[in-house]
């Protein structure tokens, strides 16, 4: 069973372009979670996805940030005209069941370098 | 939301036992404890987690004290992959599902 995969690994981008960072759960799960670690600081949650829903963006920023989850596809966490400041490894996690007793598995993150 | 406190750094030889303390002294009686760690340029990785009962599983044990005012992830053999931040994380159900990440302890392996 693959585990939850992220694409891509690294990715670069000049400011005020838009970055698109795309996240395959573990087969199976149908929850998904974006965390972002900023360099030297801990990994902060963004948003909660079920297919088709955002359950939880109560740590997304407000402006320039989305994300979805299509019924077919994977998971996409999309930046707008993203700043210097949006430099930072985002994670995507995937579990089987919502709430306090689901593991989350966790991809190997995208590290995202705003020149 | 109840907070972790873990020590930012500890140290231990290769095979020998290791003891990663965390208190949450406001821990209401329905968080779970759970540990995740962090290898270097990796995502997360659950470890463990438990209620009230101490708990084993193949990678390591968590010791939970009577009070559930503190507990203890237990590495019985540390090996050099097993260097990386340890995260006690409390899951709340008033939380839904995210898992709120702390500094955890940065735990060094020495050969």
């Amino acid at each position: 069973n693959a585990g939850v995969m992220q694409n891509p690994r690294h990715l670069v981008r000049r400011r005020g372009q838009e970055a698109r960072l795309r996240c395959s759960p573990m087969k199976g799960h149908s929850h998904v979670y974006w965390y972002r670690q900023l360099p030297e600081e801990g990994l902060k949650f963004m948003v909660y996805l079920q297919k088709e829903n955002i359950i939880d963006e109560s740590g997304m920023p407000k402006e320039r940030f989305s994300a979805e989850f299509p019924k077919e596809g994977p998971s996409i966490l999309r930046i707008q005209q993203v700043v210097r400041g949006d430099s930072a490894a985002y994670f995507c996690a995937s579990s089987p069941t919502r709430g306090i007793f689901g593991t989350q598995y966790f991809g190997p993150g995208t590290r995202l370098l705003v020149l | 939301d109840a907070k972790t406190t873990q020590p930012n750094s500890m140290e231990s030889n290769e095979e020998e036992p290791v003891h990663l303390p965390c208190n949450h002294s406001t821990i209401s009686g329905t968080d779970y404890i759970h540990w995740y760690r962090q290898l270097p340029s990796q995502g997360p990785e659950y470890v463990i987690h438990g209620l009230t009962s101490n708990v084993n599983n193949r990678m390591a044990s968590l010791a939970i004290a009577e009070d559930r005012k503190s507990s203890t992830l237990i590495l019985h053999r540390a090996t050099l992959r097993d260097a990386a931040v340890y995260y006690c994380i409390l899951r709340l159900e008033t939380s839904g599902s995210r898992l709120t990440f702390g500094e955890g302890t940065q735990l060094t392996v020495n050969p």
